[in-house]
């Protein structure tokens, strides 16, 4: 049972660089998220799909593209990495909740260093 | 939208020690609320959950009651150990029925032996 899972675990590129982060589930959730984690700044929602080809923006979407083709997958690129983007990104996934909200479940996380 | 609000660290103790983290919110309804726990290198684990006032939540050793009329949802361990040094975050959804959630800053703890 693999859960959530995320790659590369690890990530150098070079400023101006197509980068995309890897994200796969296997309890088929609707809800999937993406999160950075920065000293300081806590963690920031970047995108977030509700479904198959439904994805909205989160705080801080700049600089980034989801796509969601399959309820699985849920892809980010940045699609020219700046320094800024250094940080760690977690993908999570959710069910569909009810009025009170529901538990997202965190995949390990990719360590991004853009230089 | 809703809020959170979790008591800053870091919090260094010694094992066995009793621990509790404040966590208050605001919120519009009654959303579930959530702790989660972050080893370092690793992503978020939820680590207790309560779904409606008065429910206690508990996992772990650790344990956290819905108190509606403080609005508050704080974490206690009655004796922590070495292995309990990570990051804590305080959640809730950011809207009523939303599925984003709203996550405190995170209190690091650190327990010496």
């Amino acid at each position: 049972d693999a859960g959530i899972t995320q790659s590369p675990r690890y990530k150098i590129t070079e400023t101006g660089r197509q980068v995309t982060l890897m994200c796969h589930q296997t309890w088929s959730h609707s809800y999937m998220f993406w999160y950075r984690q920065d000293l300081g700044h806590g963690l920031r929602l970047i995108y977030y799909s509700a479904a198959a080809d439904i994805t909205d923006k989160g705080e801080v979407p700049d600089g980034y593209v989801v796509s969601r083709s399959k309820t699985e997958n849920f892809p980010l690129t940045l699609e020219s990495a700046t320094r800024s983007q250094t940080s760690v990104y977690f993908c999570a996934s959710s069910e569909q909740g009810g009025n009170r909200g529901s538990e997202q479940y965190f995949g390990p996380g990719t360590r991004l260093t853009v230089t | 939208g809703n809020s959170v609000t979790q008591m800053e660290g870091p919090v260094t103790l010694s094992e066995e020690a009793f621990l509790t983290i404040n966590c208050t919110y605001t919120a519009t309804g009654y959303p579930s609320l959530f702790w989660y726990v972050q080893y370092p290198g690793e992503g978020l684990q939820l680590l207790l959950k309560a779904t409606k006032a008065d429910d206690k939540g508990s996992n772990k050793g650790f344990e956290a009651t819905y108190r509606k009329e403080t609005t508050s949802f704080h974490l206690e361990k009655g004796s922590v150990q070495v292995s309990d040094s990570a990051v804590y975050f305080c959640a809730l959804p950011r809207d009523q029925g939303a599925q984003k959630l709203v996550f405190g800053q995170g209190t690091r703890l650190t327990i010496n032996p």
